[in-house]
C-alpha cells in the first residue's frame, strides 16, 4: 500500500526555518512527481509547490505566496521530499500535506502542522 | 493565480443529488483535462474523487461524476448519502505550470 509520512512540524517563531519531510513507500518514487500543500485552520486549501520525477531532471514549481522562501527538494535514493521553509511568518501557520503527482493528486499523507509563534 | 470560484456551501436531503460548479478561466480549467475534485472530512487528509475531469480513481462510489464547459467544471453527486457530508475541492493544472485549487464547497446532508 502506497504510504506518505510527514514530519517535521512544530512551533517556530516568526523567522526560523524548518524543514519538512515526507517519507514515502510501496512506490517507485523516482518516477513520480511530488507535491506540497498547506491549509491554514478553518481555510481552504493552497498548493505550495511541485517537483517533477527523474525524467524532468527535479524541474521545481513554487507558489508565487512562498516563491523565494520555501525551497522544494527529494532524495531520490531515501524515497523522501523535502520542503524547507526559511524566514517562516505568522501567515505560515498550517497543516502541511505532501501528495503524489505533479497535475492530480492521488496520495496523500496525514499532514504536520507547522505553527508560527512567538 | 486566482482560487477557482466554487459556492461556499451545498445541501441536499438523502437520494437527491447535488453539483458543485468550479468556475476558472482560459487560462486553467478552459484550457485544460488535469481537473480534479477532492473530498476532505474533518482532521483528515483530501481524498481525491475525480481526475482529469470524467475519471474516477478504483474504489471511488459512481455515485460521483465530472464534467466539465468551458471555463467551469462540475462534480455532482447523485443519491446523496450522509457519509459525502464534507468539504470538497477542485484544483486544475494552469498555464503558469502552478497547481490551483478551488475555495471549497461544504456539503450538507439535510
Amino acid at each position: 500500500e502506497v504510504q506518505l509520512v510527514e514530519s517535521g512540524g512544530g512551533l517556530i517563531q516568526p523567522g526560523r526555518s524548518l524543514r519538512l519531510s515526507c517519507t514515502t513507500s510501496e512506490f517507485t518514487f523516482g518516477d513520480y512527481a511530488m507535491s506540497w500543500f498547506r491549509q491554514a485552520p478553518g481555510k481552504g486549501l493552497e498548493w505550495v509547490g511541485s517537483i517533477g520525477g527523474e525524467g524532468s531532471g527535479g524541474t521545481t514549481l513554487h507558489a508565487a505566496s512562498v516563491k523565494g522562501r520555501f525551497i522544494i527538494s527529494r532524495d531520490d535514493s531515501k524515497s523522501i521530499a523535502y520542503l524547507q521553509m526559511n524566514s517562516l511568518k505568522s501567515e505560515d501557520t498550517a497543516v502541511y500535506y505532501c501528495a503524489r503527482g505533479m497535475y492530480q493528486f492521488e496520495y496523500w499523507g496525514q499532514g504536520t502542522l507547522v505553527t508560527v509563534s512567538s | 493565480q486566482s482560487a477557482l470560484t466554487q459556492p461556499a456551501s451545498v445541501s441536499g436531503s438523502p437520494g437527491q443529488s447535488i453539483t458543485i460548479s468550479c468556475m476558472g478561466s482560459s487560462s486553467d480549467v478552459g484550457t485544460y483535462n488535469y481537473v480534479s475534485w477532492y473530498q476532505q472530512h474533518p482532521g483528515k487528509a483530501p481524498k481525491i474523487i475525480i481526475y482529469e475531469v470524467i475519471n474516477r480513481p478504483s474504489g471511488v462510489s459512481n455515485r460521483f461524476s465530472g464534467s466539465k464547459s468551458g471555463n467551469t467544471a462540475s462534480l455532482t453527486i447523485s443519491g446523496l448519502q450522509a457519509e459525502d457530508e464534507g468539504d470538497y475541492y477542485c484544483s486544475s493544472y494552469t498555464s503558469s505550470g502552478a497547481g490551483v485549487f478551488g475555495t471549497g464547497t461544504t456539503v450538507t446532508v439535510v
